[in-house]
């Protein structure tokens, strides 16, 4: 059974860092692109960041660009999200979502970590 | 990164079909046909209910399907159950990034 659990989420001051973590398990995972995806309180969906497989690509979206940076490591099953300067705009729920076919088509997904960014 | 057009609301009686629209442009819907909807109840994670346009993942019900024609995306929803009542989201890939983009969202309500 496919299983994406994240942790590392609270409350932090704006100007802080926090840094995500999702373990995965169940599946071949060095195989798949993983996800950040998050959710503001009350709002839609907003696609966060991906990175490849193998680690050889990754691309975020433009309002996280230079303060967000996507890791992995595949040995640990373990793709995180190292969160810098944040803003309170960026308070929601985080979710990592494995992509079934490299093409958004994302299958499974975390239960989700709550990043409250607030003085 | 615009975000793609949706219906803020779409509502059905049970039995009946509904259709939600998903609009952007040939960036994004019109231009690659990687096209996902996501079913999310209150409180949970998103669901992966169609995704490459039409394609349906195992599991989903064959109530719903995915279409596309030129830079708008549909999912129809047959025979409308209690159940289907959600907020449903469409997403594009998008040359702009390149990244992904989602739709604001749809909130479907069974009558």
């Amino acid at each position: 059974e496919v299983q994406l659990v994240e942790s590392g989420g609270g409350l932090v001051q704006p100007g802080g860092s926090l840094r995500l973590s999702c373990a995965a398990s169940g599946f071949t995972f060095s195989n798949y692109w993983m996800s950040w995806v998050r959710q503001a309180p009350g709002k839609g969906l907003e696609w966060v960041a991906n990175m490849k497989g193998d680690g050889s690509a990754k691309y975020y979206v433009d309002s996280v660009k230079g303060r967000f940076t996507i890791s992995r490591d595949n040995a640990k099953n373990s793709v995180y999200l190292q969160m810098n300067s944040l803003r309170a705009e960026d308070t929601a729920v985080y979710y990592c979502a494995r992509d079934l076919a490299a093409t958004g088509s994302y299958d499974n997904w975390g239960q989700g970590t709550l990043v409250t960014v607030s003085s | 990164q615009s975000a793609l057009t949706q219906p803020a609301s779409v509502s059905g009686s049970p039995g009946q079909s509904i259709t939600i629209s998903c609009t952007g442009t040939s960036s994004d819907v019109g231009g690659y046909n990687y096209v996902s909807w996501f079913q999310q109840h209150p409180g949970k994670a998103p669901k992966l209910m169609i995704y490459d346009v039409t394609n349906r993942p195992s599991g989903v019900s064959n109530r719903f399907s995915g279409s596309k024609s030129g830079n708008t995306a549909s999912l129809t929803i047959s025979g409308l159950q209690a159940e289907d009542e959600a907020d449903y989201y469409c997403s594009s890939y998008t040359s702009s990034g390149p990244s992904y983009v989602f739709g604001a969202g749809t909130k479907v309500t069974v009558l």
